[in-house]
């Protein structure tokens, strides 16, 4: 099946620093997701970007398909981003929607 | 706007007893998927249904089953508990129709502990 790595794993940052997730898959997709994880566990939609570029208060990202890779940029970043960042992607397939398979995950913990 | 809703939240039960999740998706949202998340790991897919029909499966124990109703809503059913099965279930759900194809969203997800 597709595999998908991200990097890094972990990430302590002030706050206020800037950041850059990355995000690398193995075949192509129809759809890539960014999530963030809070510490309650529930799972927050930040992008649906199986190419392109968007942006969304201080996160954006950018996937560039034909490399293969997805970028999560977090700006100016506060105690409340800390967290677990996924990036999720669905297989290219003749037919039907496939279910995601999610990377491994970067933790970030932002301190005041 | 309306979200996916699971229920219970939280789940305590003994070995070798069963239990039974809901899952409430989007109005409108044709497919529902469920996904197991162990301490510490990421959402690993289980089963999936497409229009009451199961559309795909993945590392789903054969101790578990599930069924998605004439009122799209879906139920996983867990028997013979083991420790192992402790985990964060969630359930997603999606369509086919907008701008972004079967993008996925996600309930709040039902915590499992077994004892």
């Amino acid at each position: 099946g597709i595999q998908v790595e991200q990097s890094p794993p972990d990430l302590i940052l002030q706050e206020g620093a800037n950041s850059t997730l990355r995000c690398n898959f193995s075949d192509s997709v129809n759809n890539l997701q960014w999530f963030h994880q809070n510490p309650w566990g529930q799972l927050i939609n930040l992008f649906y970007i199986p190419s392109g570029t968007k942006q969304n208060g201080r996160l954006s990202a950018t996937t560039v398909a034909t490399e293969r890779y997805s970028l999560l940029y977090i700006s100016s970043s506060q105690t409340t981003d800390s967290g677990v960042y996924f990036c999720a992607v669905e297989p290219s397939m003749d037919t039907g929607r496939r279910a995601l398979t999610f990377g491994s995950g970067t933790r970030l913990q932002v301190q005041p | 706007a309306a979200g996916v809703i699971q229920s219970p939240r939280h789940l305590i039960k003994e070995k070798r007893e069963t239990a039974t999740l809901k899952c409430y998706p989007i109005p409108r949202h044709d497919t529902v998927y469920w996904y197991q998340q162990g301490p510490g790991q990421d959402p690993q897919f289980l089963i999936s249904f497409y229009e009451k029909m199961q559309s795909d499966k993945g590392s789903i124990p054969d101790r578990f089953s599930a069924q998605q109703f004439s009122d799209y809503h879906s139920e996983l059913n867990m028997s013979s508990l083991e420790l192992g099965d402790s985990a964060l279930y969630f359930c997603a759900s999606s369509s086919g129709a907008g701008d972004n194809y079967n993008e996925q969203f996600f309930g709040p997800g039902t915590r499992l502990t077994v004892l």
